[in-house]
């Protein structure tokens, strides 16, 4: 079985500050995992992905994410934050279900203000 | 290229109606996964067809809700007697398979009055 938590439904950062959006996960296999963005009204767009490779992921317009295997973490950072990147952000993740399918699972999602 | 795309992108239906929305996944994807996504929530799995395989349905919320890929590439979700609850940010991704990257469509909005 495979699980995401966000821990947090809003961040509200200054601009110029740091960004950090929080996600735990559980899966029963060595997972994939994904952060998506969403701007309003917009279709949801890739920022990074985790497959096993290197556990510190760099992702589109400045953003990272850590995979931590003993925290069952991926957070989402980004050194400086800009108004463009208010958004919805979302954590995925992704195993193999019995029977062979990867159906992900989407945490619920972080909205991330951004004030001048 | 293009990107996977959904038509309506917007449909307003009565309670009762039957609707059918549609998806073009990116040429080539053999994965195609439908998502529902109400008001403030996170997204809400609903199918997944990968390639010839049988398409996993574990997440049709009832049995008004089907879908069909013909040939492998286009998609419909068909709704059956629609209910208010239904009303929602239907969407569409396309994926080269297993956990690789979705890449998805900008979604129809429906909202049964």
């Amino acid at each position: 079985a495979q699980s995401v938590t966000q821990l947090d439904s809003h961040v509200s950062v200054s601009e110029g500050t740091p960004v950090l959006l929080r996600c735990n996960y559980s899966s029963s296999y060595s997972p994939s995992l994904f952060w998506y963005v969403q701007h309003p009204n917009k279709g949801l767009q890739l920022l990074l992905k985790y497959t096993s490779a290197a556990t510190l992921v760099k992702g589109i317009n400045g953003f990272e994410a850590e995979f931590k295997k003993s925290e069952t973490s991926f957070h989402l950072t980004k050194p400086s934050a800009h108004m463009s990147d208010a958004a919805e952000y979302f954590c995925v993740v992704s195993d193999r279900k019995t029977g062979g399918s990867y159906i992900p699972t989407f945490g619920r999602g972080t909205s991330l203000i951004v004030h001048p | 290229g293009a990107g996977v795309s959904q038509s309506p992108s917007n449909k307003v239906t009565e309670k009762g109606k039957d609707v059918e929305l549609r998806c073009d996944p990116i040429s080539g994807h053999t994965a195609l996964y439908w998502y529902r996504q109400s008001l403030g929530q996170g997204l809400e799995f609903l199918i997944y067809f990968q390639g010839n395989s049988a398409p996993d349905k574990s997440g049709l919320p009832s049995d008004r809700f089907s879908a069909e890929r013909t040939g492998g590439s286009v998609s419909t979700l068909t709704i059956q007697r629609t209910q208010q609850e239904d009303s929602a940010v239907y969407l569409c991704a396309s994926g080269a398979g297993r956990s690789n990257e979705q890449f998805f469509g900008p979604g129809t909005r429906l909202t049964v009055l």
